[in-house]
């Protein structure tokens, strides 16, 4: 166990829907990351959030969203989903950022299925 | 952009034998990490190499930071079954320091024949 909750585990919806997917980080980490892994796919950094405020921002297509809250949990909002938006979303966190070398934990994941 | 290519996408081997996957990037890295994903599984963070040509182990896994920063390996000796699943290099650039993206390698996914 990461200490990294991600809710829900999975998740079926129609194209054209909005889901948000939500974590919670490990107790004292400050960064939050967003990863999409597709399957036989590599992870793809989505974007990051540290204390807050975004600090680094990957491949996020615009009808996708996030933000992280005073009590530094997330949410990845993804609108007018289609068929290729499904995918393993991951949630991960540090206690600082990637550049301090801070360990990344992740959770474990929140199935998505766009029908 | 940064990108971070692994060689091989898929390895299979006999339990007990050496496997090695390579991770190069078209940029500098200031650092890189290795993480270990098991089948079903989320990735599992293994070391990080910060230093040009430097050298960790840990157990029967070896782990190289290439000279000029822009490669890495991870080297794992007389394979177990526990060894299953896809090994992730993930690194970050050394032009952008202050971005905190790490860019992911495409992975190399280790099967076991017992």
């Amino acid at each position: 166990d990461s200490g990294v909750t991600q809710t829900p585990k999975h998740l079926i919806t129609a194209t054209g829907q909005r889901v948000t997917l939500r974590c919670s980080p490990r107790s004292g980490d400050l960064s939050v990351y967003w990863y999409q892994q597709s399957l036989d796919q590599g992870l793809q950094f989505l974007i990051q959030y540290y204390n807050g405020e975004e600090r680094a921002k990957g491949n996020i297509l615009e009808r996708f969203s996030a933000q992280q809250f005073p009590d530094l949990h997330s949410e990845l909002n993804l609108s007018s989903l289609e068929l290729g938006d499904s995918a393993l979303y991951f949630c991960a966190s540090s206690v600082g950022g990637t550049h301090t070398g801070n360990t990344i934990y992740f959770g474990e994941g929140s199935w998505l299925t766009v029908v | 952009g940064q990108q971070v290519m692994q060689i091989p996408q898929y390895q299979h081997v006999q339990e007990g034998e050496d496997f090695t996957t390579y991770c190069n990037s078209s940029t500098t890295l200031s650092n890189i990490q290795w993480y270990k994903q098991r089948p079903g599984g989320h990735p599992v963070f293994l070391i990080q190499l910060v230093k040009s040509g430097e050298v960790k182990k840990q157990k029967r896994l070896t782990f190289q930071f290439g000279e000029a920063k822009k490669n890495s390996s991870l080297h794992i000796t007389a394979t177990q079954t526990t060894d299953v699943g896809t090994y992730f290099c993930a690194g970050r650039g050394a032009a952008n320091f202050g971005n905190e993206k790490l860019t992911f390698g495409t992975g190399t996914r280790l099967t076991i024949i017992p």
